[in-house]
C-alpha cells in the first residue's frame, strides 16, 4: 500500500501566487487532515475533514481552502501566498479507531 | 492553541540506557497519541492510550496516562541510535482533531 501520498515535495512561491497541495490516501480512512509544522511549534491543524463532503476549520485556517469529493483525496489550497505560510505541510489520515498515518510533507517556501 | 506540551525539549542519553519524556496538557481528552519524527520526514504514530487506561506497552516503548494530572509519559527501553528523533505527544478531544505539543527531541548517542 501506498498509504498517504503527498505532491510536490518542495515548492517556491512567488508572493500573492495560488496553488493547491495535493494528498492522497489508499486505506479508506474517514478521516483527513492538513497540518502545518513550524520550527519549534510542532503541528498545527489547518482543516479537517471526517468524510467525503464534510471539511471543517483546525486551528490555523486562514489562507488556506480545502474540498473532499472522494474519500482518497483531500487537497488543500493556498489562495494568495504569503511569506508567513513558509512552512512544512503535513496530510494525515485516521481510521475511527487508531493512530494516524502521515504523509512525507511538502516543503513550501513563498518569496 | 496547542494542547499538549512536551518535556523536556531535547534529551541526550547512552546508547542502551532508558528514556523518559512527559507530556502534559489542559483539557479532557478521548485519547492520547506518541508519534516519532525522523528528520525531515513525516510522523509515524507509536501508541495511543485511551483516556480510561492507565498504562500501555509496545515493544520497548511504554506509555502512562495519568487524567486526574492531565499528563502521559513516554518510555523508550534500551535505546538505539535508531531512536534519535523528535517524539510528539497529540491528544484527541475532539473528533479526531489532535492538538500537537512541540515535541522533544532525542539524541542516542553510541
Amino acid at each position: 500500500n501506498a498509504g498517504v501520498t503527498q505532491t510536490p515535495k518542495f515548492q517556491v512561491l512567488k508572493t500573492g501566487q495560488s496553488m493547491t497541495l495535493q494528498c492522497a490516501q489508499d486505506m479508506n480512512h474517514e478521516y483527513m487532515s492538513w497540518y502545518r509544522q513550524d520550527p519549534g511549534m510542532g503541528l498545527r491543524l489547518i482543516h479537517y475533514s471526517v468524510g467525503a463532503g464534510i471539511t471543517d476549520q483546525g486551528e490555523v485556517p486562514n489562507g488556506y481552502n480545502v474540498s473532499r469529493s472522494t474519500t482518497e483525496d483531500f487537497p488543500l489550497r493556498l489562495l494568495s501566498a504569503a511569506p508567513s505560510q513558509t512552512s512544512v505541510y503535513f496530510c494525515a489520515s485516521s481510521p475511527v479507531i487508531g493512530g494516524a498515518f502521515f504523509g512525507q510533507g511538502t516543503r513550501l517556501t513563498v518569496v | 492553541s496547542q494542547q499538549g506540551e512536551e518535556d523536556p525539549q531535547a534529551l541526550s542519553i547512552q546508547e542502551g540506557e532508558n528514556a523518559t519524556m512527559n507530556c502534559s496538557y489542559k483539557t479532557s481528552i478521548n485519547n492520547l497519541q506518541w508519534y516519532r519524527q525522523n528528520s525531515g520526514r513525516g510522523l509515524v504514530h507509536l501508541i495511543l492510550i485511551r483516556s480510561n487506561e492507565r498504562e500501555k506497552h509496545s515493544g520497548r516503548l511504554r506509555v502512562t496516562l495519568d487524567t486526574s494530572k492531565k499528563s502521559s509519559s513516554l518510555l523508550i527501553t534500551a535505546s538505539r541510535a535508531a531512536d534519535t528523533a523528535s517524539y510528539f505527544c497529540a491528544t484527541d478531544a475532539d473528533d479526531y482533531k489532535l492538538s500537537f505539543g512541540a515535541g522533544t527531541t532525542v539524541t542516542v548517542r553510541a
